[in-house]
């Protein structure tokens, strides 16, 4: 299994775009990336997956490099609510049997 | 509609006893899981059961069973229990195997 690094925590200000970037250097051929987000006192929330290059959705964007090595999720104009840990999770979706395993995760702090 | 129900929210419990955790998806999804949340927030997964197959983190000691009454239902059946098995449980579906779209509310399991 790929080891992530992420930053144990990050503080932005409201309306401000964040950006987590995980690193995950032995990332196999068949390996995805998945992102997760927790609020306190709730089960996580899937946000975004991806192979390579970009993906977006109504909630974030990833950005994969070439070297696929890194990935960044991308959350557009920050508010209070955005705050949670956020778990960037690489596995291979395509074979075997063992599901994503989380890390532990980036706490982000939004401040008004 | 709730897309992941467990029941119930909160378990307080003495040491040796034998306590069970339901959940329930209505989703249609063809996998569910089970997680444990520990005091310093980990998340691991303990079982995955896919199509009827059932697949188990090795370190799950055996006092831990799930049980699949029909593809909706996966509950989680502990005995014995030990201190060390306070936590928070998660419950989770997904339609594709390894990454868990929704979450449970999560089970808060206090041994006393």
């Amino acid at each position: 299994l790929a080891k992530t690094t992420q930053p144990i925590s990050m503080d932005s200000y409201e309306g401000q775009e964040v950006n987590i970037t995980c690193s995950h250097n032995n990332i196999a051929t068949n390996d995805y990336i998945t992102w997760y987000q927790q609020f306190p006192s709730q089960g996580p929330r899937f946000i975004i997956q991806g192979y390579k290059t970009k993906v977006t959705n109504e909630v974030a964007s990833l950005f994969i490099p070439a070297d696929r090595k890194s990935s960044t999720l991308s959350l557009p104009r920050v508010s209070l609510s955005d705050t949670a840990v956020y778990y960037c999770l690489v596995g291979d979706l395509t074979s075997g049997n063992t599901p994503l395993v989380f890390g532990k995760g980036t706490r982000l702090s939004v401040i008004a | 509609d709730t897309a992941v129900s467990q029941t119930p929210k909160y378990l307080v419990t003495q040491m040796g006893n034998d306590k069970s955790i339901k959940c329930e998806q209505n989703l249609g999804h063809d996998t569910m899981y089970w997680y444990k949340q520990d005091s310093k927030k980990f998340l691991k997964i303990m079982f995955s059961y896919n199509n009827k197959e059932l697949i188990i983190n090795e370190t799950v000691p055996n006092r831990f069973s799930p049980k699949s009454p029909d593809k909706a239902h996966l509950n989680l059946h502990i005995n014995s229990l030990e201190l060390g098995d306070s936590a928070v449980y998660f419950c989770a579906s997904s339609q594709e195997y390894r990454t868990p779209s929704f979450f449970g509310p999560g089970t808060r399991l206090t041994v006393l």
